[in-house]
């Protein structure tokens, strides 16, 4: 019965690859995130979904690409791995979209690249 | 748009002690005020927030105090326990504005001394 699930929990991956990471949410939220955490802890919105619809896009390289299929799931791809994308993804949801809410966070998923 | 700043980086204090760690935003638009703890390794979880409508919230050993004036608000944390030994981040957002984004603080990262 977890709220916000991710996979995988850990990726160790090569510079150049392509790799996916999914999340998926059983609390109804309409809203789905992805933030980035660095090895400093700074932790940065990249995307935002409501209700499959983007509406949130930050300064992010266009390598990424967030899909999300439904609302309960959003999921991140991302191409031609380099080594500054190594990093903690936490996926994220929330009630609604107007950012008076609680932020429930997924476990991440470590990004190596090497 | 909005800054968050946060301070101490780090901050170590004796178990019984307070600690408290003070944020300053940037947008006078912000009304709402989170406060997050991530434990090692764990995801970041919301412990306690503030709308601007409020100058204080208390739960339990937890307080947070705002200053819209100042723009300022500050996270207390009294009787301090080992388990309250991990990072902290403020946030802040416009709540009820469409595709409002959450913005962290870079975190303080609490020791509690035996």
């Amino acid at each position: 019965d977890t709220a916000v699930s991710q996979t995988p929990k850990y990726l160790v991956t090569q510079m150049g690859n392509d790799k996916s990471i999914k999340c998926e949410q059983n609390l109804g939220h309409d809203t789905m995130y992805w933030y980035k955490q660095d090895s400093k802890k700074f932790l940065k919105i990249m995307f935002s979904y409501n209700n499959k619809e983007l509406i949130i896009n930050e300064t992010v390289p266009n390598r990424f690409s967030p899909k999300s299929p439904d609302k309960a799931h959003l999921n991140l791809h991302i191409n031609s791995l380099e080594l500054g994308d190594s990093a903690v993804y936490f996926c994220a949801s929330s009630q609604v979209p107007t950012g008076g809410y609680e932020q429930y966070f997924g476990p991440g998923t470590r990004l190596t690249v090497t | 748009g909005e800054n968050v700043e946060q301070h101490p980086s780090t901050l170590s204090v004796q178990e019984g002690d307070s600690a408290v760690i003070k944020c300053t935003y940037s947008d006078s638009a912000s009304n709402y005020f989170p406060w997050y703890k991530q434990e090692l390794g764990k995801r970041p979880q919301l412990i306690i927030d503030i709308r601007s409508n409020v100058g204080e919230k208390k739960d339990q050993r937890i307080a947070v105090t705002l200053n819209k004036t100042a723009k300022h608000f500050s996270l207390h944390i009294t009787e301090t326990q080992p388990e309250d030994s991990a990072v902290y981040f403020c946030a802040a957002s416009k709540g009820g504005s469409s595709a409002s984004k959450i913005i962290f603080g870079s975190g303080t990262r609490l020791s509690i001394r035996p």
